[in-house]
């Protein structure tokens, strides 16, 4: 069973304060890909890395793969309370394009 | 609306009792996944569909889950018998093979 995990499991923050979170396996994944879920709606995708050490930049989120494709980071400078919500990363073997998720990270982003 | 759909978005049912899941998928989307996330759960594969045919039904958790989808779109997720532990949302995504997998907003689905 390929595991990803996810940490910390919850973050509560200031609006403005900058963060990082993170992402590692023992696996490596053809790519690796960042979602963010609202409640009661579907995980949106924010990004797919592919590349051993790649960056991606969206607006004031950073991503990178780390190296061996076995964990990535998430950086979000200046934190807004529209940041709020459940991000997850999904792994992807390959195989029939199966995600494996790992249990997310709730961000607050208190005002 | 172009984006994934699903119905309902909530079920409540008795212990014991059949239900049947619903997902829309984009049109054009051959493949199409079933999901589940429980509290505090990621979300866990069920089956895989490519096209009509299921080859990947290993997240399936016991055999009282089953899946179909006709005409290479609409797909059902039937669950017989239910128990309290199936109680969760199950999520439904579609791509075009190899690509972006789009998530519908998911049937929470809770067992009395």
């Amino acid at each position: 069973t390929q595991l990803l995990e996810q940490s910390p499991q919850f973050l509560s923050i200031q609006e403005g304060e900058n963060l990082t979170v993170y992402c590692n396996s023992s696996s490596v994944f053809s790519s690796l890909q960042w979602y963010r879920q609202e409640p009661g709606e579907g995980p949106v995708l924010l990004v797919t890395v592919v590349t051993g050490g790649e960056v991606k930049k969206l607006k004031r989120l950073t991503f990178q793969f780390g190296d061996a494709r076995k964990d990535s980071s998430l950086h979000i400078t200046a934190a807004q309370p529209g940041d709020t919500g459940l991000y997850l990363c999904a792994g992807d073997t390959g195989a029939n394009s199966k995600l494996t998720f790992g249990k997310g990270i709730t961000l607050s982003v208190r005002p | 609306g172009a984006g994934v759909s699903q119905s309902p978005s909530n079920k409540v049912t008795e212990k014991g009792k059949d239900v049947e899941l619903r997902c829309d998928p984009i049109s054009g989307h051959t493949a199409l996944y079933w999901y589940r996330q429980s509290l505090g759960q990621g979300l866990e594969f069920l089956i895989y569909f490519q096209g009509n045919s299921a080859p990947d039904k290993s997240g399936l958790p016991s055999d009282r889950f089953s899946a179909e989808r006709t005409g290479g779109s609409v797909s059902t997720l039937t669950i017989q018998r239910t128990q309290q532990e199936d109680s969760a949302v199950y999520l439904c995504a579609s791509t075009i093979a190899g690509n972006t997998q789009y998530f519908g907003p998911g049937t929470r689905l809770t067992v009395l």
